[in-house]
């Protein structure tokens, strides 16, 4: 099977531009989480989607949103971006059934708002 | 403040030696898991614990559920090198998908 993809690996952007992160989770999986990793703050839910419903939310400003595809790939985008933005941005993909099961994590978006 | 707490942050010891990751929290948690993140990489899943007092092992890591599952601890015996990465504890809550994780142990075995 084939892993979680993330696409771009890599972005550099500039203070009040937007960013578009894409997620392509594991065949047949249909729960995508995403997660912002920074050296401060450590690893932060951003949000969970289901069967292209958001199931479950964090602390994070309306500038982040999501959404996913009836294939359960998956989209982040983050607008009037900040500095503070600047992080690793990880998705994993579950089969979302189950509160112990396994999540499976892709490589991340490394983003640097300059 | 990080709802689950880890120590120590940073361990840096030599091969050869045993060593003790905590995770802790005020919070009681149905599940928790551990992953070890390197470098470039998203974190993976070591384990998953689900009821109170459980031990579970995997190798030379063993793995421990607080009874009142507020707590964990990961203990590895003697160390390798291949064992340097960043420890991450994660736990769900009963009402909720969401993973929250703790705030990692960074550790360097040192050849």
């Amino acid at each position: 099977k084939a892993g979680v993809t993330q696409t771009p690996r890599y972005l550099i952007k500039t203070r009040g531009q937007q960013v578009t992160l894409s997620c392509s989770p594991i065949s047949g999986h249909r729960s995508v989480s995403w997660y912002q990793q920074t050296p401060g703050q450590g690893l932060q839910f951003l949000f969970e989607y289901f069967s292209e419903t958001q199931r479950n939310k964090g602390n994070f400003p309306g500038r982040f949103s999501g959404r996913q595809f009836s294939n359960s790939r998956s989209e982040m985008n983050v607008s009037t971006l900040e500095l503070g933005d600047s992080a690793l941005y990880l998705c994993a993909s579950s089969s979302g059934t189950s509160r112990t099961d396994t999540q499976y994590f892709g490589p991340g978006t490394r983003l640097t708002v300059l | 403040t990080q709802l689950l707490e880890q120590s120590p942050q940073f361990l840096s010891i030599q091969e050869g030696e045993n060593l003790t990751v905590y995770c802790n929290s005020s919070s009681v948690f149905s599940s928790l898991q551990w992953y070890r993140q390197e470098p470039g990489e998203g974190p993976v899943l070591l384990v998953t614990v689900v009821t109170g007092g459980e031990v579970k092992k995997l190798k030379r890591l063993t793995f421990q559920f607080g009874d009142a599952r507020k707590d964990s601890s990961l203990h590895i015996t003697a160390a390798q090198p291949g064992d340097t990465g960043l420890y991450l504890c994660a736990g769900r809550m009963d009402s909720s998908y969401k993973l929250i994780f703790g705030s990692g142990t960074r550790l360097l075995v040192r050849p």
